[in-house]
Parts: C-alpha cells; structure tokens; sequence
C-alpha cells in the first residue's frame, strides 16, 4: 500500500520569510496529491492539490510542485504570516480512493 | 448550514464502556471515511464506505464497527473502550473518484477521552 513520508516535523520561520514542506510516497500508482491545514482545535481543510499530468501549480502565496520520477511532492507557502502557524499535511492518493496522509508539519511563524 | 456534522464533540468515558459517534453530511456525497487523529495529529483512515457498502478497512481492532443505514449517513461505535483509543476522530466526505474529483470535506472532529 501507499506510504507518505513528510519532513520536517515541525519548522519554525520568521514572518515573512519563506517555508518549504516536502513529501515523499512509495506507490507510483498515486495520481492525486492534497495538501491540509489543520488550525488548532479545527479540522483539516485543503488549501491546495496537484494532479500527476502537472509539475507546479500556484495559488497566491502557496505553490506545489510535484516530481513524480522521484516521488516527491513539496509545499513552498512565501512571504510567511501568523494565520499560516497551523499543522500541515501532505497526502496521496491512488485510485482506489484511499487518500493517505503523511505525519503532519507543525509550522511557527515566529514574529 | 453544517456540510458534514459529527455528534459528540466531546466524549469522557471509562474503560470497558461502549460508545458511539455519529456522523451526517448534507453533500451528497457517495463516499464517507472515519479518520483517527491520536496526539501526535498523526490522521490514520480507519474505514471508507460508498454508498452504503464498505470499501475500505484498515487494520482496526474489531471492537470498532462502522454502521451506515444510508449514504448520508456513517457511524461509529466502539465496544470495550481502551485507553489508548483515545484521540479526535474525525468524519470526512467525498464526492464520486476522489483521486479525479479531490477534496475530503471534514467533520469538526470528536474527541474522546478514556479513563
């Protein structure tokens, strides 16, 4: 089955500056690849997705970019603010429609 | 308007208890999930049903038991409850193919709490 490997575990940045999250999974049937904020004491909620036909895709201040030779998938958020501190998850999914989530990225946006 | 609705939020209970969770979406989405988030938030699937039919199971514990009398509906309940089951437990749908469609839209969470 599919596993999700995420890191790091948690990343403190200053406002402001830039931070990276990066993912990598094991099943290279996976086509679907969604990206979760989870506030705390909320529920996760996706902020951004990628697809395995595309390498990059942006949305304001997040981008992902996808190399599916290699399996990995990143997170790039820029220009850091506080509202982004919260637990990030990557996740893969294959067409079995099982969605599986990597451990989770705790960011601090420090001030 | 709630989309997906999840009842308890709160749960305290003692060991050997047996309890449920319940879990509603007014999408219309054909497929629903329950996902465990221990304290780690480490979001581990447990189960998946399409439409009524269960698709997925993972490697749970058979004190655990899906229910879903109809696609709107799956719920949760947990027999011989253990300390270590404690964790929020999170509800989510999905429309048809998620691996074409996307999203998992998530319930608020139910955190239970053994003793």
């Amino acid at each position: 089955g599919e596993n999700v490997e995420q890191h790091p575990s948690t990343l403190s940045v200053q406002e402001g500056d830039s931070a990276v999250i990066k993912c990598t999974y094991s099943d290279s049937a996976s086509n679907y690849f969604p990206w979760y904020k989870q506030e705390l004491g909320k529920r996760p909620q996706l902020i951004i997705d990628i697809r395995s036909n595309v390498g990059e895709k942006k949305d304001q201040r997040i981008a992902v970019t996808l190399n599916k030779t290699a399996k990995h998938f990143s997170l790039h958020i820029t220009e850091t603010q506080p509202e982004d501190s919260a637990v990030y998850f990557c996740a893969a999914s294959s067409s079995d429609d099982k969605i599986i989530f990597g451990k989770g990225t705790r960011l601090h946006i420090l001030p | 308007d709630t989309a997906v609705s999840q009842t308890p939020k709160y749960l305290v209970t003692q060991m050997g208890n047996d309890k449920s969770i319940k879990c509603e979406q007014n999408l219309g989405h054909d497929t629903m999930y329950w996902y465990k988030q221990d304290s780690k938030k480490f979001l581990k699937i447990m189960f998946s049903y399409n439409n009524k039919e269960l698709i997925i199971n993972e490697t749970v514990p058979n004190r655990f038991s899906p229910k879903s009398p109809d696609k709107a509906h799956l719920n949760l309940h947990i027999n011989s409850l253990e300390l270590g089951d404690s964790a929020v437990y999170f509800c989510a749908s999905s429309p048809p193919g998620l691996a074409n469609t996307g999203e998992l839209f998530f319930g608020e969470g139910s955190r239970l709490t053994v003793l």
